[in-house]
């Protein structure tokens, strides 16, 4: 199973909006609504972002979502603000019985 | 609060075997699906393993048949036994707890450990 496919690195200003996307097969991220994305500043754990492609756990800012279009998935971040600098990980649930991850983008705030 | 802490992490030589062991607390174990997620210095997260409620076991393919995810609810423990380890198990390894779905198939990660450090090296 291939590792999702994430652009390295997105960056933008404070209150700007940007996207990653994360592209996936027919066998993961186009097969199920099953697509998560988590946050992780450095030498901590990552944190749950958004779940079943567009919802947010609670605690999690508005200015996050996700979305789906065929076999690639996109979160955006409105109003980037400085503590969003870090790393972004998509997942999705695989026809495997088995769960993968994106390659990751680190997002700088300029 | 919901807590997960994993330990066991250490320096092994390649061929050599590890027990990692995560231990949960504030939230129903034994209700849970968990989930090991490996990653490696400097780059991205891997997922391991699973194991639900029921006792079913799951395991990305470069771990088949060297790892065994197991659990024991009486101890609100998980556990990662490693056999066979060579450099490329070298990673920090988190235990996770999956999120509620009415989807058995609908794996995401709600809950995280700070990870426990496995170096396989001569």
């Amino acid at each position: 199973q291939s590792a999702l496919t994430q652009p390295a690195s997105v960056s933008g200003s404070p209150g700007q909006s940007i996207t990653i996307s994360c592209a996936g097969t027919s066998s993961d991220v186009g097969a199920y609504n099953f697509v998560s994305w988590y946050q992780q500043h450095p030498g901590k754990a990552p944190k749950l972002m958004i779940f079943d492609v567009s919802d947010r756990p609670s605690g999690v800012s508005s200015r996050f979502s996700g979305s789906k279009s065929g076999n690639t998935a996109s979160l955006a971040i409105s109003g980037l603000q400085p503590e969003d600098e870090a790393d972004y990980y998509c997942s999705s649930y695989t026809t495997s019985r088995t769960q993968v991850f994106g390659t990751g983008t680190k997002v700088t705030v300029l | 609060e919901a807590q997960l802490v994993e330990s066991g992490g250490d320096f092994v030589q390649p061929g050599g075997s590890l027990r990692l062991s995560c231990a949960a607390s504030g939230f129903s174990f034994s209700n849970s699906d968990l989930h090991w997620v490996r990653q490696t210095s400097g780059k991205g997260l891997e997922w391991v393993s699973a194991i639900g409620a029921g006792g079913d076991t799951y395991y990305t393919s470069s771990v088949k048949g060297r790892f065994t995810i197991s659990r024991e609810n009486a101890k609100n423990s998980l556990y990662l036994q490693m056999n066979s380890l060579t450099a490329g198990d070298s990673a920090v390894y988190y235990c996770a707890r999956e999120g509620y779905s009415t989807s058995w198939n609908d794996w995401y990660f709600d809950l995280w450990g700070r990870g426990t450090l496995v170096t396989v090296s001569s």
